[in-house]
């Protein structure tokens, strides 16, 4: 089984719609992160969470919101998905300290927004 | 403004033949990784480095802290190393690049 699961793994919606990313871990990493990914564009980050109380936002946060429900869980949402909101989405995770720049990812989410 | 730029963007190769994918950056950094994202969309760990030179398999990164820059070697490749090639680095923040795109034809 996957380290890192994303759900779902292809997703259209409608302009307008609020839209829920899930990620779920077993690896037991403390540090989860949302990136985005767009055609000729590098991975962008928009949110994230070192433990269960701590969000940051990333360079990208606008139009989004996340929540960390439990160590192994964080969910990236589209209150008001737009357009320019159809991308790849990837889900992170990392240990604390100096093998925390080692990041797993999941197999991503490709969201189409019409 | 990027803060990591690889080189080349694209890159066909033969099987068999040697295959050198550069980064260079412009921050201070603690560390840089290299990724493989596969056709299907999926990112692999491939290295994490801060110094010197990672040997895994036929893959070989290398790094010089004072030139600001990285290399991925593939020895003897084959067409199923035919992915893009991420370069992130890590220094106040997370910086990719936007990802070598190399095709090994049989």
């Amino acid at each position: 089984d996957a380290d890192v699961t994303q759900t779902p793994r292809n997703r259209i919606t409608k302009t307008g719609k609020r839209i829920m990313l899930e990620c779920s871990q077993t690896k037991g990493h403390d540090r989860m992160y949302w990136y985005r990914q767009d055609p000729g564009l590098g991975l962008r980050l928009i949110y994230y969470s070192f433990d269960v109380k701590d969000i940051n936002k990333g360079e990208i946060s606008d139009g989004y919101s996340v929540s960390r429900q439990a160590q192994a869980k964080f969910s990236l949402s589209l209150e008001s998905a737009i357009p320019n909101q159809t991308a790849l989405y990837f889900c992170a995770t990392s240990v604390p300290g100096l093998a925390a720049h080692e990041q797993f990812f999941g197999p991503g989410t490709r969201l189409t927004v019409l | 403004k990027n803060e990591v730029e690889q080189s080349p963007q694209n890159l066909t190769a033969q099987e068999g033949e040697f295959i050198t994918i550069n980064c260079s950056y412009s921050v201070g950094i603690s560390a840089l990784h290299w990724l493989q994202q596969h056709p299907g969309g999926g990112i692999v760990s491939l290295f994490m480095l801060s110094s010197g030179k990672k040997k895994h398999g036929r893959l070989i990164a290398t790094i010089n802290i004072q030139e600001k820059h990285s290399s991925l070697h593939i020895t003897a490749s084959h067409p199923r190393d035919s992915a893009v090639y991420i370069c992130a680095v890590i220094g106040n923040q997370f910086y990719f690049g936007t990802g070598t795109s190399l095709t090994v034809i049989p």
